[in-house]
């Protein structure tokens, strides 16, 4: 199958700092990427919609200035956790949406594991 | 109600034991079905994907999609510890690409 990378794997910050996150396929291209986060023993929760060269469309509660996502190639998705808080530690995982060959499935990277001290 | 409703288990099962997990759903509109395994601290890896109702088998793995009873199941065969995990559900529809998800059934293989 595909494959999708993440970058960091894990990161301890102060709070108040900012965190990058990248996400890249790495054998296909990906006109649109998917970020989530998931508590421990919970499910997936969806919080933004990147496209390649547009806006990010986010989900219902997430705050757009907190989480920006920019998804500058069909390659690359970056997320970036501005002035992180504790209540931002989690497990952030993305995803690339592959449509080539007719079938429609996402991929995801290994996740990145946020601790905010 | 969930679109997704998904048993989070545990369920525990010794080795070598046929395993089955289950969704149901209540959007009759989602068309497009897939099961992935998440191992702890891991992303989610892409285990099957069907399209529609109907079975599709993959080694150990079969998957099955009831349509008309909003209900599609995983099976395992010959299970085994390393397929400790939790297995999740996903599905969309037609003209949307965001998935809905279940909420994880963990599973536990005993030796």
């Amino acid at each position: 199958g595909a494959v999708v990378s993440q970058h960091p794997s894990r990161v301890i910050c102060k709070s108040g700092t900012s965190v990058k996150i990248e996400c890249r396929s790495l054998d296909f291209q990906a006109t649109t990427m998917f970020w989530y986060r998931q508590f421990p023993k919970q499910s997936l929760m969806l919080m933004a919609t990147s496209n390649e060269g547009s806006k990010a469309t986010y989900e219902q509660g997430v705050e757009k200035d907190k989480f920006l996502i920019n998804h500058a190639s069909l390659t690359l998705s970056t997320l970036t956790v501005t002035s992180a808080h504790p209540e931002d530690s989690s497990f952030y995982i993305c995803s690339a949406r592959d449509s080539s060959g007719g079938a429609e499935t996402q991929y995801f990277g290994p996740g990145t594991r946020l601790l905010v001290l | 109600q969930k679109e997704v409703e998904q048993d989070p288990g545990p369920l525990s099962v010794p080795e070598g034991a046929i395993v089955s997990l289950n969704c149901t759903y209540s959007n009759s509109a989602f068309q497009y079905f897939m099961w992935y395994r998440q191992y702890s601290r891991k992303g989610p890896e892409l285990l099957m994907y069907t399209y529609s109702s109907g079975n599709k088998e993959d080694g150990r793995f079969t998957a099955q999609v009831d349509k008309s009873s909003k209900y599609i199941s995983l099976f395992i065969r010959d299970s085994q510890p390393s397929d400790s995990a939790t297995y999740l559900c996903a599905m969309f529809r037609s003209g949307t690409y965001k998935y809905i998800f279940g909420t994880g059934t963990r599973l536990k293989v005993l030796a």
